[in-house]
């Protein structure tokens, strides 16, 4: 049974600091690792991906991926009210367009 | 730009009765999905397709039945409805692995 783990908070930041979500997964053959952002009562909405170790940006937001560590992370940088949300981390294995969906960590960003 | 839309938005079923939630979507992807969404869970997988008459089991088929007679349509058949079957239900169809999702289907089984 593959798993992906997330602590889910809530993550309460005050804004214009940096907000740090963590995730683990079970499944040592993933190969693809997804960041979705879901808003109450919206559906999720696709923020960022990776596929290799290391750092991936896009504006203020960076995803980190250790394979050996069978992690990944989300870094928001200057946080913003705005991204007060629920940001979910999804897994994809090789060949398999299934992904494995964490719980979410709720994040409040206190103004 | 409309993307994946579902309907309905909202729906009350009473234990026993059947129902068809519609999922169309004007990408032209070949992956779609259904997926459900518990208080506080992530998303599980009911069914996924990966073109037209091809479709298969997701993590938590029981109680439901999918077809796939066109690229567009992908609508999920609820069959006896139960009260564990209410959820949020999210259809989503995907290019390079990247889900674009619909707007979500609220159902309350009473």
């Amino acid at each position: 049974q593959k798993e992906v783990e997330q602590n889910s908070g809530p993550l309460s930041v005050p804004e214009g600091a940096i907000a740090s979500l963590n995730c683990t997964y079970s499944d040592r053959g993933s190969q693809s690792f997804f960041w979705y952002r879901q808003y109450s009562g919206k559906s999720p909405e696709l923020i960022m991906s990776i596929y290799s170790n290391g750092d991936k940006e896009d504006g203020r937001f960076t995803a980190q991926l250790n394979k050996a560590s069978q992690y990944v992370s989300l870094l928001i940088r200057d946080s913003q009210p705005s991204d007060s949300a629920t940001y979910l981390c999804a897994v994809g294995g090789a060949g398999s367009y299934q992904l494995t969906f964490g719980k979410g960590t709720k994040l409040s960003v206190i103004p | 730009n409309a993307g994946v839309t579902q309907t309905p938005k909202f729906r009350i079923l009473k234990i026993g009765q059947s129902m068809t939630l519609q999922c169309a979507q004007d990408m032209n992807h070949n992956y779609m999905y259904w997926y459900r969404q518990d208080p506080g869970m992530g998303l599980k997988l009911i069914y996924y397709s990966v073109g037209a008459g091809i479709t298969d089991k997701g993590e938590v088929p029981n109680g439901y039945n999918v077809s796939r007679s066109t690229t567009e349509d992908f609508p999920l058949r609820l069959e006896l409805a139960a009260p564990s079957q209410t959820s949020v239900y999210f259809c989503a169809s995907s290019y390079d692995e990247k889900l674009f999702f619909g707007s979500g289907t609220q159902l309350s089984v009473l």
